[in-house]
């Protein structure tokens, strides 16, 4: 089956570092993606890991390692504006056009 | 650059009725896929539309259909509507062969 895990929810300070884990079991292994969505909002995209290793774009850094089925995405300096839920979705192998979300990482950034 | 759009963005339907949700893909994209996200959930995929083709689909029944224009533009139909079809319903679009997509700011169904 296809299955992916993320935590249901994260709380942290602003200013600091908060790291939201991605594991997947999945058929193949096409690629990785982080999406951020504010309650009531459509997802915007993040990030995208296809190859092993540290992807990093400002503030936010995504990570993968396909042998462990495993990713995060690292967030620096969090802000107030940076609660929201965290999608981790894969694309299961390169025949498919279907993504598979998880649940949602819920963070909450607190003063 | 315009980026996706879907109207309506909120709909209250009763049980049995049908409904149309539409999606205009981002300026230069030409594939749209629907998903359907319940309260609290990821969002599930439904299909995708590609050349004016469903060319795929998740677990989802024959009520739920679809159509894509060749604007690239899509509908989504629901028909025989259930109060467990209630949830936001996403469009994303893409580029052929590009893998990120990019959504659309949902449409909000209730079924009561």
């Amino acid at each position: 089956g296809q299955n992916i895990d993320q935590p249901t929810e994260m709380t942290a300070t602003e200013g600091a570092i908060v790291q939201i884990n991605c594991t997947y079991q999945t058929s193949g292994f096409n690629g990785l993606f982080w999406y951020q969505q504010h309650a009531g909002e459509a997802p915007t995209f993040l990030s995208y890991n296809v190859l092993d290793g540290l992807e990093e774009k400002g503030r936010f850094s995504s990570f993968l390692s396909r042998s462990k089925g495993y990713s995060y995405l690292l967030l620096k300096e969090l802000q107030m504006k940076d609660s929201a839920s965290y999608l981790c979705a894969v694309r299961p192998f390169s025949g498919t056009y279907k993504y598979i979300f998880g649940t949602g990482t819920r963070l909450k950034v607190l003063a | 650059d315009a980026g996706v759009t879907q109207s309506p963005t909120h709909l209250i339907k009763t049980r049995g009725q049908q409904v149309t949700l539409r999606c205009s893909p981002k300026s230069g994209h030409d594939t749209v896929s629907w998903y359907q996200q319940a309260l609290g959930q990821g969002p599930q995929f439904i299909f995708q539309y590609y050349e004016e083709e469903e060319r795929q689909r998740g677990n989802f029944p024959d009520r739920f259909s679809g159509h894509q224009f060749p604007n690239y533009s899509s509908e989504l139909n629901v028909n025989a509507l259930l109060l467990g079809d209630s949830a936001l319903y996403l469009c994303a679009s893409s580029i052929q062969g590009r893998e990120t997509q990019y959504f659309g700011p949902g449409t909000r169904l209730l079924v009561l």
